[in-house]
């Protein structure tokens, strides 16, 4: 099947830094990516969607300055959380999916901001 | 509007009996569906997905769900669990074909006794 790889999968950051997670989509194009947040013991609620070429589009409630998304090829998608703070510790996941066909998602990653 | 709720928060099973995880959804359309699951700290697996075929679906490791409509269920069954099934299991509805946004269930954590 499809895969989708992301990395890192644990990152360790200092308060007031910013971090970058990389979302690949390793053996298909992807036209669209979409970015999740779960937090510990809860759902996955979907941050943004994010096409190719093109401006992600944020789900309501999410900073779309504090979560950058770029999405520059069809197998890239980054999510760079800027200036980090405590509360921004989470699980990070994303996916990708094929025209026509449903989502394959990363492993995902645990962000903690200290 | 699309939802999904999942009936258990928490399930515990013994080790070679039946397992059962609820499902009910809610959509204005003909929805389409899928169980996947989250060993710790790692990705999302699907395990199956129906998309408007036959209404009892087969997926990996012998689970299987069907799709009742006129209960708006999508239950997942497994005839006998394995230690190896211990993991948290999200119901998922995808909004309309186009968008394959999807709606995440609340999560069941379903713990397998020796």
């Amino acid at each position: 099947g499809a895969v989708v790889s992301q990395h890192p999968s644990r990152v360790i950051c200092k308060s007031g830094t910013s971090v970058k997670i990389e979302c690949r989509s390793l053996d298909f194009q992807a036209t669209t990516m979409f970015w999740y947040r779960q937090f510990p013991k809860k759902s996955l609620m979907l941050m943004a969607t994010s096409n190719e070429g093109s401006k992600a589009t944020y789900e309501q409630g999410v900073e779309k300055d504090k979560f950058l998304i770029n999405h520059a090829s069809l197998t890239l998608s980054t999510l760079t959380v800027t200036s980090a703070h405590p509360e921004d510790s989470s699980f990070y996941i994303c996916s990708a999916r094929i025209q026509g066909n449903e989502a394959f998602f990363g492993q995902g990653t645990r962000l903690t901001v200290v | 509007a699309q939802s999904v709720t999942q009936l258990d928060s928490h399930v515990s099973v013994s080790e070679g009996t039946p397992v059962l995880l609820r499902c009910n959804y809610s959509s204005s359309y003909s929805p389409s569906l899928f169980w996947y699951v989250q060993h710790p700290n790692k990705g999302l697996q699907l395990l199956l997905k129906y998309t408007s075929a036959a209404t009892l679906v087969k997926g990996i490791n012998g689970f299987e769900a069907e799709f009742k409509k006129s209960e708006t269920s999508f239950h997942l069954t497994k005839p006998s669990a394995h230690m190896s099934d211990a993991a948290e299991y999200f119901c998922v509805v995808s909004l309309p074909a186009g968008t394959y946004k999807y709606i995440f269930g609340t999560g069941t954590r379903l713990k397998v006794l020796a």
